[in-house]
């Protein structure tokens, strides 16, 4: 089935580092969405694409929608410990909203 | 205002108990989910109903029974609990068919069964 990869399944890294993440599948999405699970919390939307090749940002978040339309990155710049958490992509496959997640980057950043 | 909120966020019990999750959300979304969270934290949709319907079942066990009464609410009931429905379990809504179509989650229900 339809599945999403996300890499790295954890990082850790200094703060003020920047931080790549990226999500690949072999399948076509038309969204592309990034979330954000802090402890003990459900996950927050970072930021939402809808159009190949769209770039996005969200303050020190930046995200693109591959133009294959199979593939997704989410850098941080300048990262903050309030940055920790478990990221994670996600998309639709046009079955009622129904959301798929690829496996959560866990980010931890030493201060 | 809490956009989506469950109760309660933890629930331990006894293997062989029936426990109830509830959900309530003020988004006005037609939509609603059930997602399940793993130990490894991977997040799996289980159910999702539109505007009080059924729509999508991901096989899952038939212990498990989604109820909404009205599409601003959609609680989970679990019987006969085993060991290993232990996880955590999110409500989410969303407005598919619109030109945004991501879900907002609730905080979580951290169920335990011992």
């Amino acid at each position: 089935g339809q599945q999403l990869n996300q890499s790295p399944q954890s990082m850790f890294i200094q703060e003020g580092e920047d931080v790549s993440m990226n999500c690949t599948s072999s399948s076509i999405f038309n969204t592309w969405l990034w979330y954000k699970q802090d402890p003990g919390e459900g996950p927050v939307l970072l930021i939402a694409l809808y159009k190949a090749g769209e770039l996005t940002s969200n303050g020190r978040l930046t995200a693109q929608f591959g133009i294959t339309r199979k593939d997704s990155f989410l850098n941080i710049s300048a990262s903050i410990p309030s940055d920790v958490g478990i990221y994670f992509c996600a998309s639709t496959i046009n079955q009622g909203g129904k959301l798929i997640f690829g496996q959560g980057t866990e980010l931890s950043v030493k201060p | 205002d809490t956009a989506v909120s469950q109760t309660p966020k933890y629930l331990v019990t006894q293997m062989g108990n029936d426990k109830s999750i509830k959900c309530e959300q003020n988004l006005g979304h037609d939509t609603m989910y059930w997602y399940k969270q793993d130990s490894k934290k991977f997040l799996k949709i289980m159910f999702s109903y539109n505007n009080k319907e059924l729509i999508i079942n991901e096989t899952v066990p038939n212990r498990f029974s989604p109820k909404s009464p009205d599409k601003a609410h959609l609680n989970l009931h679990i019987n006969s609990l085993e060991l290993g429905d232990s996880a955590v379990y999110f409500c989410a809504s969303s407005q598919p068919g619109t030109a945004y179509t991501e879900a907002f989650f609730g905080q979580g229900t951290r169920l335990t069964v011992v």
